[in-house]
């Protein structure tokens, strides 16, 4: 069965340093994978995503992650961060059938910017 | 083009009551997926429709249903509330045609309290 493992709950960062939030995951098959931002009370954002070629994903709001395969993990990173981005993080993958709207999700980051 | 509408955006029910919460999908996408999001918790995949059809179901009881209009908006019904059936409910919506994906778009959520 696939899963997906965030391994932090929480990281707290101050204001225009860099940051990185974790994931793994673990799958039998070729998968796609994302992040998604979820702001207090909405729903979920989409910042980037993996479907294929190269491992390093760029997405919204200055964020890329970088796909490793032969770790199975899915790292975001941002070289800069600002007190907008305080919201919580969620990595995914789909399915193995590759539908991308069944999503396996982990349990979530908290972002925390500090000024 | 129009995003993915949920509503109503919260709801209280009774213990033992049906809820019915309904959505819209994005313009040109032809599934549904519906996710719950317990407090603190990532979101888990309910299940889809897609072609008026459930394709597929995450780990939820019968009494978790649905249905996808020829317009492809959908309901997911809730029958005999449990107070652990509080939750966000996120539907998102995508373009599913075998190897043809897209990536999913999530709708702002609705708030169910079962007291």
């Amino acid at each position: 069965a696939q899963s997906v493992t965030q391994l932090d709950s929480q990281v707290p960062v101050f204001e225009e340093a860099p940051v990185e939030l974790r994931c793994n995951y673990s799958s039998s098959v070729s998968v796609y994978l994302f992040w998604y931002v979820q702001y207090p009370n909405q729903g979920l954002q989409l910042l980037l995503k993996y479907l294929s070629g190269s491992t390093l994903v760029k997405g919204i709001n200055g964020f890329e992650a970088e796909f490793n395969k032969s770790q199975t993990s899915f790292h975001l990173r941002k070289p800069s961060v600002h007190i907008s981005d305080t919201a919580e993080y969620f990595c995914a993958v789909s399915d193995p059938s590759g539908n991308t709207g069944k999503l396996i999700f982990g349990q979530g980051t908290t972002l925390q910017v500090k000024p | 083009e129009t995003g993915v509408t949920q509503s109503p955006t919260h709801l209280i029910k009774t213990r033992g009551q049906q809820v019915t919460l309904r959505c819209s999908s994005q313009s040109g996408h032809n599934t549904v997926s519906w996710y719950q999001q317990a407090l603190g918790q990532g979101p888990q995949f309910i299940f889809q429709y897609y072609r008026e059809e459930e394709n597929g179901r995450g780990n939820f009881p019968p009494r978790f249903s649905g249905l996808q209009f020829p317009n492809y908006s959908s309901e997911l019904n809730v029958n005999a509330l449990e107070l652990d059936d509080s939750a966000l409910y996120l539907c998102a919506s995508s373009f599913y045609r075998g190897e043809v994906n897209t990536e999913a778009f999530f709708g702002q959520g609705t708030r169910l309290t079962v007291v």
